[in-house]
């Protein structure tokens, strides 16, 4: 079964506003990584996040972590058309060697 | 660079037909896996391989086998393709051993459709 769910499946902003991206998982994990995906395409890998860290910033990228409850966000801030993909957040748990992905959220951005 | 690559890019069989999945990484990446990407679903693991000589079965491995030929190719056999499999496959490669701890580099998936 899915490990990750990805909160919303859909969301359309203008440009230049920020994006957020929530993701919840359902057992303890190593790290979690989130991916984009352009359409038919395959996915590129954006920021990984390990357990022991609560905050971490790429570029206009900030994801967040919350052991606690589960879940990550995702935000992208002032965003470009160029950003319109899907989003995907992927956990690692355990020695398996494993990731287990989320639905996905598709972002539109409008010029 | 070319990274991850997968042949073909599309593929229609016939239900009971057999092919195989082709993919190749040049970047000297010890582990290779194997998802499918169904719409609603996200990405399922078929199969993995943490080094060459090894594979181990991921979340959906049934109607699948697969050969890890050498370092740098990891192929998917369908033996008898079921309308079921009619999905994208993605393969992907990581370098450090295993995926947990490390960004995993995918090709541009196989469109497979099976009527």
């Amino acid at each position: 079964s899915q490990q990750g769910e990805e909160d919303p499946q859909a969301l359309s902003i203008q440009e230049g506003e920020n994006a957020t991206m929530n993701c919840s998982y359902k057992t303890s994990i190593n790290n979690l990584q989130w991916y984009r995906q352009n359409s038919g395409r395959g996915l590129v890998h954006l920021i990984l996040i390990r357990s022991n860290e609560r905050e971490k910033h790429s570029g206009r990228l900030r994801v967040t972590l919350d052991t606690s409850k589960k879940s990550s966000s995702l935000l992208i801030t002032a965003s470009r058309a160029a950003d319109t993909a899907s989003y995907f957040c992927a956990s690692g748990s355990g020695n398996t060697g494993k990731l287990i992905f989320g639905q996905g959220t598709t972002l539109q951005v409008k010029p | 660079n070319a990274g991850v690559t997968q042949t073909p890019k599309f593929q229609v069989l016939k239900t009971g037909q057999s092919m195989t999945l082709q993919c190749a990484q040049d970047m000297n990446h010890n582990s290779m896996y194997w998802y499918r990407q169904d719409p609603g679903m996200g990405l399922r693991l078929i199969y993995y391989s943490a080094s060459e000589g090894t594979t181990d079965k991921g979340e959906v491995p049934n109607g699948y086998n697969v050969s890890r030929l050498n370092k740098r190719e990891f192929s998917l056999r369908l033996e008898s393709a079921a309308p079921s499999q009619t999905s994208v496959y993605f393969c992907a490669s990581t370098g450090q051993g295993s995926s947990y701890n490390s960004p995993l580099h995918f090709g541009n998936g196989t469109r497979l459709t099976v009527t």
